[in-house]
């Protein structure tokens, strides 16, 4: 078990930027969770995945944001066009189906400039 | 839908001193609630959860929490606090289905230790 991994740990960015998180999960967690975190406030749900299938969405998550699991396994979350509001700690989850337990990953720290 | 408020975002207790962490949930079906802890550039770390056994819940590094309908409360304590347990902690509820099991997260309390 080495845990959930996150990639990059820090992305500096220029607004109108495109940039891309990858996620590694656990590798026997078929669920798959994407949260934001703004300074000084809990992280907010964004989106969730069940092996390869995105099966909820957050109102949070315009139409900018892209995440895909293409293969069940690893994950990508996509921001397009990056606006300074988008300067936010994304943490990254998993857990397995029918245990309610979800491990975090580090984070990955997007600063928009 | 399910929601959680963490009353105070900042707690100073001196070392040794009891650690007490307040934390009231609002669901309309009986709650799955945990406790979690973030350390600073981490990720966070689960400390305890109440899944509908036992009301007193004991966790790692010497917290326990009680979950009280009457009160939707779910408070977090530690008897003596350590330098180490200067971190910000979160209290959240899950949503338990098929559709997976999604955690709302309170504000979080930012916990100082004085020596």
């Amino acid at each position: 078990d080495t845990g959930v991994s996150q990639d990059p740990r820090h992305k500096i960015t220029k607004r109108g930027q495109n940039v891309t998180f990858r996620c590694d999960p656990i590798s026997e967690h078929n669920r798959l969770y994407w949260y934001r975190q703004t300074l000084g406030q809990g992280p907010e749900f964004l989106t969730y995945f069940q092996n390869e299938a995105q099966l909820e969405k957050s109102r949070l998550l315009s139409d900018r944001f892209s995440a895909e699991r293409p293969k069940g396994s690893f994950s990508t979350l996509e921001i397009q066009r990056t606006e300074q509001g988008d300067s936010a700690m994304y943490l990254c989850a998993s857990s397995r189906q029918g245990n309610e337990k979800l491990f975090f990953g580090s984070g990955t720290q997007l600063s928009v400039l | 839908a399910q929601s959680v408020t963490q009353l105070g975002s900042h707690v100073s207790v001196s070392e040794g001193a009891l650690v007490l962490l307040r934390c009231n949930y609002s669901s309309s079906v009986p709650p799955y609630l945990f406790w979690y802890v973030q350390y600073p550039n981490q990720g966070l770390q689960l400390l305890l959860k109440y899944t509908s056994a036992a009301t007193l819940v004991k966790g790692i590094n010497g917290f326990e929490a009680e979950f009280k309908k009457s009160e939707t409360s779910f408070h977090l304590t530690k008897p003596s606090a350590h330098m180490s347990d200067a971190a910000e902690y979160f209290c959240a509820v899950m949503r338990v289905g098929a559709a997976g099991n999604k955690l709302t997260f309170g504000g979080g309390t930012r916990v100082l230790v004085k020596p």
